[in-house]
């Protein structure tokens, strides 16, 4: 079975403050992939990235940054230099490897909320 | 484009009754998928939709039903609603099944009072 464990139900932060929300997961399967997701509160989930288990390297992509380390089963996710507009919730998943017919489940966590204060 | 649209945006119905969302995705997607997040808690896989045929079920009771129309618009039916089907219905769309990336709509907020 597929868990996905964020342990930060809530965050705040005073703004330009670096913050880092974290992600544990669990699986069997050998193949898979991480997501991050950020509901703001209008309600729709913006996809934010997409990792496969086979590429460890981080990324960043301007303020953010991701840390996949198979080794600890963690996929976290830094905010430099947080922003009010970055106050939301957000989401780690975790999809199993496609199957044949299209199938594909995605397991979410129960969310970290971010606040940034002015 | 227009992304992923939901209808309605907002639901209240009693307990009891039958509803039924609809979600269209992105043009040319053919995947639909279908998520309940409870308040506060993340979104929970009900339904996957690929070329009109079920691919994918949650762990949801069969008072959930859900089908994909030739033009890859689906709707999403709940029968004999309780007060524990009060959510928000997200819908997500992908080119293919396999897809590793949805776009999601802004979902639909059901209250069952």
């Amino acid at each position: 079975a597929q868990k996905v464990t964020q342990a930060q139900t809530e965050i705040s932060v005073v703004e330009k403050e670096d913050v880092t929300l974290d992600c544990v997961y669990e699986t069997r399967d050998t193949t898979y992939y991480l997501f991050w997701y950020k509901q703001p509160p209008s309600g729709e989930l913006v996809f934010l990235i997409r990792r496969n288990s086979f590429d460890e390297q981080n990324e960043i992509s301007g303020r953010y940054s991701w840390n996949f380390q198979k080794s600890t089963s963690s996929f976290n996710f830094t905010i430099t230099a947080s922003q009010v507009v970055d106050s939301a919730v957000y989401f780690c998943a975790l999809s199993e490897a496609p199957r044949s017919g299209g199938y594909q489940k995605v397991t979410f966590g129960t969310g970290t909320k971010l606040q940034v204060i002015p | 484009d227009a992304g992923v649209t939901q209808s309605p945006t907002h639901l209240i119905k009693t307990r009891g009754q039958h509803v039924t969302l609809r979600c269209s995705p992105i043009s040319g997607h053919k995947s639909v998928s279908w998520y309940q997040q409870v308040l506060g808690q993340g979104p929970q896989f009900i339904f996957q939709y690929y070329e009109k045929e079920e691919r994918g079920r949650g762990n949801f009771p069969d008072r959930f039903s859900a089908r994909q129309f030739p033009n890859y618009s689906s709707e999403l039916n709940v029968n004999a609603l309780l007060l524990g089907d009060s959510a928000l219905y997200l819908c997500a769309s992908s080119f293919r099944g396999e897809d590793t990336e949805a776009f999601f709509g802004q979902g639909t907020r059901l209250t069952v009072v």
